[in-house]
């Protein structure tokens, strides 16, 4: 089992709808979780960065953990076409640990 | 603008040749890292350093290597040792090891 599982898609879905974007892992020592988007042939964008469980909003985007299920979640509000993308999971057990990946999901908002 | 520099974009290697990844960054950070991306694959991590004149190994160092002389500056070289070099080679940096990592534009990296 890869510690960090993540559909790679394509996902695609009509411009407004409601985007929910997932990624399971193996490793409960996993605490700091984040999520990337990155466009093509373009280095990776930090959208979110959360501890532990909960939820985060930042604008049309809400981060969700649920560590119980280690089981994490990124939604998009009122999706537009820019957001297609493809989305990377990322955690770490430690502040100082490396970086785990998914491999992401490819995202496409159709107009 | 503050930001991370990789060049070139594009690279070409002959078999047998090393060839070295340029990383720059102005954000004043500490750390810096050198991750391999491939395709249907997660990042993977080549190198990272925390401060100059230190770095260590990631998950996937064999035929890379790399220096941090300069606290902006954070070369990898990729050696003819490394069989299997064709890749998209991203840089990042963060403040610290424990704050999150931005990331550069990438160079892609083909053998010809």
């Amino acid at each position: 089992q890869k510690e960090v599982e993540q559909d790679p898609g394509p996902l695609s879905v009509p411009e407004g709808a409601i985007v929910s974007l997932n990624c399971t892992y193996s490793n409960s020592a996993f605490q700091y979780f984040m999520w990337y988007r990155q466009y093509s042939r373009k280095g990776p964008e930090l959208l979110m960065y959360t501890y532990s469980s909960g939820n985060k909003e930042d604008g049309r985007f809400t981060a969700q953990v649920d560590k119980s299920s280690k089981y994490i979640s990124l939604f998009i509000r009122d999706s537009q076409p820019s957001d297609s993308a493809t989305y990377l999971c990322a955690m770490r057990r430690t502040r100082a640990d490396g970086l785990t990946f998914g491999k992401g999901t490819h995202l496409i908002i159709q107009p | 603008d503050g930001g991370i520099t990789q060049s070139p974009k594009y690279l070409f290697r002959k078999e047998g040749q090393n060839v070295t990844l340029s990383c720059e960054q102005n954000l004043n950070h500490d750390a810096m890292y050198w991750y391999r991306q491939d395709p249907g694959q997660g990042l993977r991590l080549i190198y990272y350093s925390q401060i100059v004149n230190d770095f260590q190994k990631g998950d996937i160092a064999e035929g890379y290597s790399v220096s941090r002389e300069k606290k902006e500056s954070f070369p990898l070289t990729v050696t003819s040792a490394q069989k299997n070099p064709t890749a998209f080679y991203l840089c990042a940096s963060s403040i610290g090891l424990d704050q999150p990592q931005h990331f550069g534009d990438g160079t892609r990296l083909s053998i010809l």
